[in-house]
């Protein structure tokens, strides 16, 4: 099993410019979150999916939406993206056992 | 709300050294507690988790933590560190909301292992 899996890995964009971020996972998880990480913050949820068709607000929605078309995948948007969308984007899955599974991250630069 | 508090942001030990990384969380209601560890440019690995029973819990790689409800507290303890060990460890608390697990992380602990 791949596990939880993430693309890119790295992204540099320009202020103004969208991208999708995805995130798949072969454990067949019904639960999928997607996190920013800061340095000194933590990670900081921003949206979450307890299920196929479903999403939900985090901590820091503002800027980015989700999709869950397929349960396996949880896609992370930014429609014009700004520089304080900088950051490392964690996605994560769990099937409510209360561990979540984390992927390698992907590391955005907005310049 | 619940938050957590990470009281040292770096640790610096030998190698060998015991070490206990601080983590102390507010709430109101019963939680469940989590110790993740993330190596260089890597995701988090859980190390260990406490959800009820014994308060002592062991983890990977000869990690452990006690939670004790009357300090709030989950510090993380190993009584001898490897250089592999260099890494941020992060605490968090659980809490269902709305159908959802939902983890709230400390800010991190940076711990570096010296020989």
């Amino acid at each position: 099993n791949a596990g939880v899996t993430q693309t890119p890995k790295f992204r540099v964009l320009k202020t103004g410019q969208s991208m999708t971020l995805l995130c798949a996972q072969d454990m067949n998880h019904e639960y999928m979150y997607w996190y920013r990480q800061d340095p000194g913050m933590g990670l900081r949820l921003i949206h979450y999916s307890v299920g196929e068709g479903t999403t939900a607000k985090g901590e820091v929605p503002d800027g980015y939406n989700v999709s869950r078309l397929k349960k396996q995948n949880f896609l992370l948007g930014l429609e014009s993206a700004a520089p304080s969308q900088t950051s490392v984007y964690f996605c994560a899955s769990s099937i409510n056992t209360y561990e979540q599974y984390f992927g390698p991250g992907t590391r955005l630069t907005v310049t | 709300a619940q938050s957590v508090t990470q009281l040292d942001s770096q640790v610096p030990v030998f190698e060998e050294a015991p070490v206990e990384l601080r983590c102390n969380y507010s709430s109101s209601v019963s939680v469940y507690l989590f110790w993740y560890v993330q190596y260089p440019n890597q995701g988090l690995q859980l190390l260990l988790k406490y959800l009820s029973g014994s308060t002592l819990v062991k983890g990977i790689n000869g990690f452990e933590a006690e939670f004790n409800k009357s300090q709030t507290s989950f510090h993380l303890r190993k009584p001898s560190v490897h250089i592999s060990d260099t890494a941020e460890y992060f605490c968090a608390v659980s809490k269902l909301i709305q159908g959802a697990q939902k983890l709230v992380f400390g800010q991190g602990t940076r711990l570096t292992i010296n020989p």
